[in-house]
């Protein structure tokens, strides 16, 4: 069945430092992609998407690219801020918006 | 920015006990989605919910969970008869059309549960 496998956390970086959250996809066909982020004490948002190969979602200066040879949907940012410590979960798309998701990276970045 | 609302934010109550767990979803929204995350595992599809019935659940969702939209604006999870096992924290979510990939869900704050 479809699935979701993204690295193990907890990530703890630097501000200014480079992120990358590996995220790698079992599916059949050709689903669309999201990573989606939780803010402390909050729910889910949308950070950005992804609907075929090659497309690349990108959102608040992350970026992820839908790799269809490698099955994988990595986020990655340039430049992290103290800001973007949160809970990023890379999901894929079913039908009727059934989302399967992954087990969530947690990023904390320090000053 | 509309948002989809969710009550209470924490709920212990024992096992056997019975619970309901609310949800207000956007108000022009008409697919609604029920998911949980027991700590520290994946966040993971109960049910969906459409023109008043079920459209899609998971094999998690049996015979102790219902749903319901009591009136126009809320949508209820209930579990019948808790377990331990239910402990988790539960999010509603909803969007405007079926589609995730157009309509992105928005998601509650999330009801955590605990069951004791």
């Amino acid at each position: 069945g479809n699935s979701v496998t993204q690295m193990e956390g907890p990530v703890t970086l630097s501000e200014e430092a480079f992120l990358t959250i590996n995220c790698t996809y079992t599916a059949t066909g050709y689903p669309s992609l999201f990573w989606y982020v939780q803010y402390p004490g909050e729910g889910l948002q949308l950070l950005l998407k992804a609907t075929k190969a090659d497309d690349k979602g990108s959102n608040k200066g992350f970026e992820a690219t839908y790799r269809k040879e490698t099955t994988s949907f990595h986020l990655e940012k340039g430049s992290v801020q103290v800001s973007d410590s949160a809970v990023y979960f890379c999901a894929l798309g079913g039908s009727q918006g059934n989302l399967i998701f992954g087990k969530g990276t947690k990023l904390s970045v320090k000053p | 920015e509309p948002e989809v609302t969710q009550t209470p934010s924490h709920q212990v109550t024992q096992m056997g006990q019975e619970v309901i767990l609310r949800c207000v979803p956007i108000s022009n929204h008409l697919y609604f989605y029920w998911y949980r995350q027991i700590l520290g595992q994946k966040v993971e599809f109960l049910v969906s919910f459409y023109n008043n019935e079920i459209s899609e659940k998971s094999e998690i969702f049996d015979d102790q969970f219902s749903v319901e939209r009591p009136d126009g604006s809320n949508f209820t999870l209930k579990i019948r008869s808790t377990k331990l096992e239910d402990s988790a924290m539960y999010f509603c979510a909803s969007t405007s059309t079926g589609a995730g990939v157009y309509s992105p869900l928005h998601f509650g704050n999330g009801t955590r549960l605990t069951v004791t």
